[in-house]
């Protein structure tokens, strides 16, 4: 079965740039999403498509994948960045969800 | 706006059945595949299931498949997870979630998620 791997945690210091990878075999021929979790909510979809931000997300926050990396990058972190994020994929009848990485804004 | 709201998590004993619902409004239900993902307290998401719009065609997990069905009723507004021979790992907040219905092949993504209900197994 398909995996995706996360980095456990991730700091960033307020107002610079954060990058969040998602590692799969060959992931950047398939459809990346990316979900936010804060503290106690349910998840909200930031990223479809690889690049697509949908509406509401600002426009901080944008995607790439190229060959096995998928990458969610977050400009000028805010406190209100910090959160769990997963990314996720479909693969052979099946979701695929990454393990989540815990950015934190220092 | 839409809203998905779960219900019917409560605790069951090992080897148990439950059925949880799932609420639906503000969008036009029977147009949209369906998702049932859940969380471990303080762990990643695992997903579940995906019914597509009509019904038709079901997704399962590994770990769930032949024990859990998947259903809806479009007429309600409705989604469904029931549930059979429970154990302690299917313990776990049990999300139900839109998808996106992209017209795009292996696509599948949850656009709108409800807050989850609780399902605890344990004796």
């Amino acid at each position: 079965s398909y995996e995706l791997t996360q980095p456990l945690s991730l700091s960033v210091a307020l107002g610079q740039t954060a990058r969040l990878t998602c590692g799969g075999n060959n992931i950047g021929s398939k459809n990346v999403h990316w979900y936010q979790q804060r503290p106690g909510q349910a998840p909200l979809l930031v990223m479809y498509r690889d690049r697509n931000r949908p509406s509401g997300i600002p426009e901080r926050f944008s995607g790439s994948s190229s060959g096995d990396t998928a990458t969610l990058t977050i400009s000028r972190a805010q406190a209100g960045d910090e959160a769990d994020y997963f990314c996720q994929l479909w693969d052979n009848r099946t979701a695929v969800f990454g393990g989540g990485t815990k950015l934190t804004v220092l | 706006e839409v809203q998905l709201v779960e219900s019917g998590g409560v605790a069951v004993q090992p080897g148990g059945s439950l059925r949880l619902s799932c609420a639906a409004s503000g969008f036009r239900f029977d147009d949209y595949p369906m998702h049932w993902v859940r969380q471990v307290p303080g762990k990643g998401l695992e997903w579940v299931s995906l019914i597509s719009w009509d019904g038709s065609s079901t997704y399962y997990a590994d770990s769930v498949k032949g024990r859990f069905t998947i259903s809806r009723d479009n007429a309600k507004n409705s989604l469904y997870l029931q549930m059979n021979s429970l154990t302690a790992e299917d313990t776990a907040l049990y999300y139900c979630a839109k998808d996106a219905g992209e017209p795009v092949p292996d696509n599948y993504y949850m656009a709108v998620w409800g807050k989850g209900t609780p399902v605890t197994v344990s004796s």
